[in-house]
């Protein structure tokens, strides 16, 4: 079965500061992945989505992720954190054709000012 | 994109007691999920919500417990049944697929906050 682990449950960074956040998968196949952003009292906001190609991707706010299918990872990266980045972050896969999400437990990002 | 709203957007409930959540899109979409994320946990998939047939479950959740109705593309209800206070979580809807959506994109709801005493 897929699984989707997120090694850091909080991670605190200084406004400005650079951003990476960790997630690595357990799936048989190629993966669909996906990383979404909670902010508080909010749902969930898709940043970026990985499915094939160019393995580096871009997504809104800035953020951007990068597969690497030896180490099963795809972290989540953003070279200058502003304040309103501070959330929950959730890495997830899909699997079933992409569709059916697999979600780790989420690393919540404080901004100090 | 399209806008997907829940109702309601939160409740306190009576244990013993039923709830229905609404999903509503305001566009077509293929698929319609149900996603459960416990207080401070993540989010676990409920069911698939299947337009015009049965619900998809996932293992650990039963259709006596959380019946779940589609009856068009664009609308899905999930109730939850004989709460316990172990039901206290955020029940989000998601959709995929669509006109407005593209494929293997899910998009969530808002979210409904259920707290049962």
């Amino acid at each position: 079965a897929q699984s989707v682990t997120q090694p850091d449950i909080h991670i605190t960074v200084s406004e400005g500061a650079s951003l990476e956040l960790r997630c690595n998968y357990s799936y048989g196949a190629t993966p669909y992945l996906f990383w979404y952003v909670q902010s508080p009292g909010q749902g969930l906001q898709l940043l970026l989505k990985y499915f094939s190609g160019d393995t580096l991707v871009q997504g809104i706010k800035g953020f951007e992720a990068e597969f690497k299918r030896s180490q099963s990872s795809f972290n989540l990266r953003k070279p200058s954190v502003h304040w309103s980045d501070a959330a929950e972050y959730f890495c997830a896969v899909g699997t079933g054709g992409g569709n059916k999400l697999t979600f780790g437990t989420g690393t919540q990002l404080k901004v100090e000012l | 994109s399209a806008v997907i709203s829940q109702k309601p957007s939160r409740d306190i409930c009576q244990r013993g007691t039923s709830l229905t959540i609404q999903c509503q899109v305001d566009s077509q979409v293929t698929m319609m999920f149900w996603y459960r994320q416990q207080p401070g946990q993540s989010l676990t998939l409920i069911a698939t919500a299947n337009q015009g047939s049965e619900a998809t479950y996932e293992s650990g959740f039963v259709i006596d417990k959380f019946p779940i109705s589609r009856p068009n593309l664009t609308f899905s209800t999930l109730t939850v049944s004989n709460m316990s206070p172990e039901d206290s979580s955020i029940y989000l809807c998601s959709v995929e697929g669509g006109v407005q959506y593209i494929e293997n994109e899910q998009f969530f709801g808002p979210g409904t906050r259920l707290t049962v005493l």
